[in-house]
C-alpha cells in the first residue's frame, strides 16, 4: 500500500528549542492531519489541513499543507517537556477510499529539561 | 462526552482462542475504523465502516472480522488468534465523508502466546 515518508524518525532536543518535522508523499493529497501520541494512549488530533498552502496554528504548533500537495510540515516552537511523544502525519490522496487515511511511521520527540 | 471508548484495555490470549474487541463512540459519527499499531509500522487499517450497515476491508484484514452493530458500536473479532496478531488495536471514528479527521480510542493491548 501507499506510504508516507515522515522525517526525522526521532529527535532529541533541549527544552526551549524549536522543532520541525515533515511528511512527503509520492502522490497528491487533499487532506493532511497531524496527531500526537503519548505512551499508553491513542493518537490525539492536533491540526487538520484541507487546502494547498494552508497554514494553521494551534498554540505553539504550526502546520502547513505544502503547495505541491505532496508534503506537509509541523513546527513546534519553544518546546517544553510535555511535548514528548510520537507525532504522526496522516493524509488522504485523491482517488483514495472515502474516509481512509494513510499514516506516516511517526517522529519520536524527546525533550531534555 | 466520553468520545471513543474501547474494551478491554489489556488482553492475553493463547494461540487459537477467539475474542471480540469492543468499541463505542458517542459523537454521532457515521464512520468507524479499526487499526493495529506495531513498532516501526505506524498505524495500519484493518477494517472500516463508512456508515451504519456497511463494512469494508482495509490494508490488513486477514484473520479479522468486524460487525457494525449500530451507529455507535463497531466490534473487531479474532476467530483464531495467532502470535502475529499481538499488537495494540485502536478504534477511531469520524463525522462525515467530508470531514476526514479521525478521533481515536485509548487502545487495546493484545498479546497472543
Amino acid at each position: 500500500g501507499q506510504q508516507l515518508n515522515q522525517s526525522p524518525q526521532s529527535m532529541f532536543i533541549q527544552e526551549g528549542e524549536d522543532v520541525s518535522m515533515n511528511c512527503t508523499s509520492s502522490s497528491i493529497f487533499n487532506t493532511w492531519l497531524w496527531y500526537k501520541q503519548e505512551p499508553g494512549e491513542g493518537p490525539v488530533l492536533l491540526i487538520a489541513l484541507y487546502k494547498a498552502g494552508e497554514l494553521t496554528s494551534n498554540g505553539r504548533l504550526t502546520a502547513q499543507f505544502g503547495i505541491t500537495r505532496k508534503d506537509s510540515f509541523l513546527n513546534i516552537s519553544a518546546s517544553i517537556p510535555s511535548d514528548v511523544g510520537i507525532y504522526f502525519c496522516a493524509g488522504r490522496n485523491y482517488g483514495g477510499s472515502q474516509g481512509n487515511l494513510i499514516f506516516g511511521k511517526g517522529t519520536k520527540l524527546s525533550v531534555k529539561p | 462526552n466520553a468520545g471513543v471508548t474501547q474494551t478491554p484495555k489489556f488482553q492475553v490470549l493463547k494461540t487459537g482462542q477467539s475474542m471480540t474487541l469492543q468499541c463505542a463512540q458517542d459523537m454521532n459519527h457515521n464512520s468507524m475504523y479499526w487499526y493495529r499499531q506495531d513498532p516501526g509500522m505506524g498505524l495500519r487499517l484493518i477494517y472500516y465502516s463508512a456508515s451504519e450497515g456497511t463494512t469494508d476491508k482495509g490494508e490488513v484484514p486477514n484473520g479479522y472480522n468486524v460487525s457494525r452493530l449500530n451507529k455507535r458500536e463497531f466490534s473487531l473479532r479474532l476467530e483464531s488468534a495467532a502470535p502475529s496478531q499481538t499488537s495494540v488495536y485502536f478504534c477511531a471514528s469520524s463525522g462525515t465523508s467530508g470531514s476526514l479527521a479521525q478521533f481515536f480510542g485509548p487502545g487495546t493491548r493484545l498479546t497472543v502466546l
